[in-house]
């Protein structure tokens, strides 16, 4: 059981370039997350989604768009990176928040954009 | 702004005292989570208290919740070495909305 899994785990991009970030959980979970954690400033929600073919904006959605392909998947995508896109990514999954469940995280993406 | 506040930011004690960290939250909640995270890992659960419970206890750990001051608090109790980690509250609320709070750097000298 391998819980949340995210790729890659490390990335270093140039300006303007692009990627997207994998995330997968085996947990048949219906809620899943994207974080950012930069110093100082804790875990900030980028975009999840509630359930398959549902995604909302959280705190800072702007420069990245995300899917939820199917249930088990949610990937985040950077479609021109900048400087200030630097940061470790958190992936996480719940069962789902109305039936108060705890999340589920991977170990993170630490992505450079130079 | 993000939706959980800590405080202290960070706090340092000694191995057998009790370490206590607050938390505030701006909106109604469907619960209040508390995550751990060791330097440059995932976080990792630890409690989770309903918005209609008032205390909760687990092992060394006990969770208060004051949904009229929009509060919670975390106690770890006989703290180890081993606890030294980073602390972060997380509001629930309606819709599976999940966000945190800035963290708790908490240091246990042996």
């Amino acid at each position: 059981n391998a819980g949340v899994t995210q790729t890659p785990k490390f990335q270093v991009l140039k300006t303007g370039q692009s990627m997207t970030l994998q995330c997968a959980q085996d947990m048949n979970h219906n809620s899943m997350y994207w974080y950012r954690q930069d110093p100082g400033m804790g875990l900030r929600l980028i975009y999840y989604s509630a359930s398959e073919g549902t995604t909302d904006k959280g705190e800072v959605p702007n420069g990245y768009n995300v899917s939820r392909l199917n249930k088990r998947e949610f990937s985040l995508r950077l479609e021109s990176a900048a400087p200030s896109q630097t940061s470790v990514y958190f992936c996480a999954s719940s069962q789902t928040l109305l039936m108060n469940t705890e999340a589920f995280f991977g170990q993170g993406t630490r992505l450079t954009v130079v | 702004s993000q939706q959980g506040e800590e405080d202290p930011q960070a706090l340092s004690i000694q191995e057998g005292e009790n370490a206590t960290m607050n938390c505030s939250y701006k909106t109604s909640i469907n619960n209040l989570q508390w995550y751990r995270q060791n330097s440059g890992r995932g976080l990792v659960h630890l409690i989770l208290i309903r918005s209609n419970e008032r205390e909760k206890h687990s092992g060394r750990l006990r969770v208060t919740l004051d949904t009229s001051k929009k509060s919670s608090s975390l106690l770890i109790t006989a703290s180890r070495a081993a606890d030294t980690a980073s602390y972060f509250c997380a509001a629930g609320t309606s819709g599976s909305r999940l966000t945190f709070g800035e963290g708790t750097q908490l240091t246990v000298n042996p």
